[in-house]
């Protein structure tokens, strides 16, 4: 069964540094796609990123970079230069195949702090 | 363009009470899906509809039902509530049916 593992619970980083939050996969499909949403404490899921499972190279949408390593299952998502207002809880997401369905998986997040 | 919208924002219950949540895709998305969220834990989906059709449904009982109605804005249903239900309740629309998922701001459901 496909499963998301997000090791951190909490993470503090200070403002303008960078910062990782971790994710490994687990899956036997071929293809899948890798996502990572925010979610501040308002509710809303904001999406961030995405990587396909053929993507050759590493997403990047402004600020954040999603290192992607096929081999070790893992899509971790890099922050660059954050921002107070970065404080927020992190979902990585798996989608399973491009068939028939399309419905996320998601790890149990990681809650960023990020201190002035 | 407008977002996806959830209705209501919040909502308290009572066991055994019905409760129905109501969502609007993003304009030009044909598929809905929907998640389960309590507290402490990420998302669980729990159904997505594509033109009008179920293409997906997630491990909740059948108590928890849904449609998709023509203009593609979507219901879920959710019968003889526990207090288990209590979550914050997200819709999320796509313009394929595995094409990235844009997230509404959400139900929050409390059962007492």
């Amino acid at each position: 069964a496909q499963k998301i593992t997000q090791t951190q619970p909490g993470m503090f980083v200070q403002e303008k540094e960078a910062v990782t939050l971790d994710c490994t996969y687990d899956t036997s499909d071929q293809s899948y796609g890798l996502f990572w949403y925010k979610q501040p404490s308002s509710g809303e899921m904001i999406f961030l990123i995405y990587q396909g499972s053929y993507d050759e190279q590493n997403a990047t949408e402004g600020r954040y970079s999603l290192n992607f390593q096929k081999a070790r299952k893992s899509a971790n998502l890099v922050i660059s230069a954050s921002q107070l207002g970065d404080s927020a809880m992190y979902f990585c997401a798996m989608r399973e195949g491009r068939g028939s369905q399309g419905n996320l998986i998601f790890g149990k997040g990681t809650k960023l702090s990020v201190k002035p | 363009d407008a977002g996806v919208t959830q209705s209501p924002t919040h909502l308290i219950k009572t066991r055994g009470q019905h409760v129905t949540l109501r969502c609007s895709p993003i304009s030009g998305h044909k598929s809905v899906s929907w998640y389960q969220q309590v507290l402490g834990q990420g998302p669980q989906f729990i159904f997505q509809y594509y033109e009008k059709e179920e293409r997906g449904r997630g491990n909740f009982p059948d108590r928890f039902s849904a449609r998709q109605f023509p203009n593609y804005s979507s219901e879920l249903n959710v019968n003889a509530l526990l207090l288990g239900d209590s979550a914050l309740y997200l819709c999320a629309s796509t313009t394929l049916l595995a094409g990235t998922q844009y997230f509404g701001p959400g139900t929050r459901l409390t059962v007492l």
